[in-house]
C-alpha cells in the first residue's frame, strides 16, 4: 500500500516555466519533508514542513503543508535546467523514526 | 567523517551468493535507516536503529535480510542467498535522534547476477 502518492512522476518542461509537484494522502502526519536526488547521489532535505497549512520559501521554491497535515505540494517557478533531479517527498509519524516516501516525480528542465 | 558513508559503493554478485552492505553515521546520530530504491523510484523502508536497538525491522523483505548496529555506530545489512529482485541501491541515513533531520549516504548499488 503506497501511503503517500506523488504526481506527476514525470515532468519535462522548458526553461522558465512553472510547476508544481502534489504529494497526497490519507494519512495525517508530524511532519513532510521534500528531498531533491540527482544521480548517483543521495537524497538532500530541501524542507522541512510542520504545521498545516504552513507555507515555506527557498528562492523560486515555495512549499506548502496541507491544513490537515495529510497533503503537501512543492512549486518551482522559473524553471532551470539546474532544477532537473528526481524530487521525494516523504512523511514522518510522531516517534515511529520512519519515513514514508512516494514515488517519487523526475523533473527534466529542458534548456 | 563530515558525512555518511557506504561502502561498497558498487556491488556486483552472482545469484545465491551473502552480501554484507556497511554504513558509516554521522558521528553522534543515534538513529541510523535503511532504505532500497530501485530505478528512478522512491524509497522503499527497510529498517532503523535507535542506538543499537531496531525497534522497527517491518520493512525488512524477507527473512534472507537481516541488519546489525554495533557501538551505536557502524552498522551492517546482509543479504543472503541473494536474487535478482534484490538489485537495487541501498540507502543509509542518519540523524541526530528519530525526530530531526535525516542525512543521506550515496547508496551502495546492488546488482545480481
Amino acid at each position: 500500500t503506497q501511503l503517500l502518492e506523488q504526481s506527476p512522476q514525470f515532468l519535462s518542461i522548458q526553461e522558465g516555466e512553472n510547476l508544481t509537484v502534489y504529494c497526497n494522502s490519507s494519512s495525517v502526519f508530524s511532519s513532510l519533508q521534500w528531498y531533491r536526488q540527482e544521480p548517483g547521489e543521495g537524497p538532500v532535505l530541501l524542507v522541512t514542513v510542520v504545521t498545516g497549512g504552513e507555507v515555506k520559501k527557498l528562492k523560486r521554491l515555495t512549499f506548502q503543508f496541507g491544513d490537515a497535515r495529510k497533503d503537501s505540494s512543492l512549486h518551482i517557478t522559473a524553471a532551470q535546467p539546474g532544477d532537473t533531479g528526481l524530487y521525494l517527498c516523504a512523511g514522518a509519524k510522531s516517534n515511529t523514526g520512519k519515513l514514508i516516501f512516494g514515488q517519487g516525480t523526475t523533473l527534466q528542465v529542458k534548456p | 567523517g563530515a558525512g555518511v558513508s557506504q561502502s561498497p559503493s558498487n556491488k556486483v554478485t552472482e545469484k545465491g551468493k551473502d552480501v554484507e552492505l556497511r554504513c558509516d553515521p554521522i558521528s553522534g546520530h543515534t538513529a541510523l535507516y535503511w532504505y532500497r530504491q530501485s530505478l528512478g523510484q522512491g524509497l522503499e523502508f527497510l529498517i532503523y536503529f535507535q542506538g543499537n536497538s531496531a525497534p522497527d525491522k517491518s520493512g525488512l523483505p524477507s527473512d534472507r535480510f537481516s541488519a546489525e548496529r554495533t557501538g551505536g555506530s557502524v552498522s551492517t545489512l546482509t543479504i543472503q542467498r541473494t536474487q535478482q529482485e534484490d538489485s537495487a541501491v541501498y540507502l543509509c541515513a542518519s540523524s541526530l535522534d528519530m525526530n530531526t533531520e535525516a542525512f543521506f549516504g550515496q547508496g551502495t548499488r546492488l546488482t545480481v547476477v
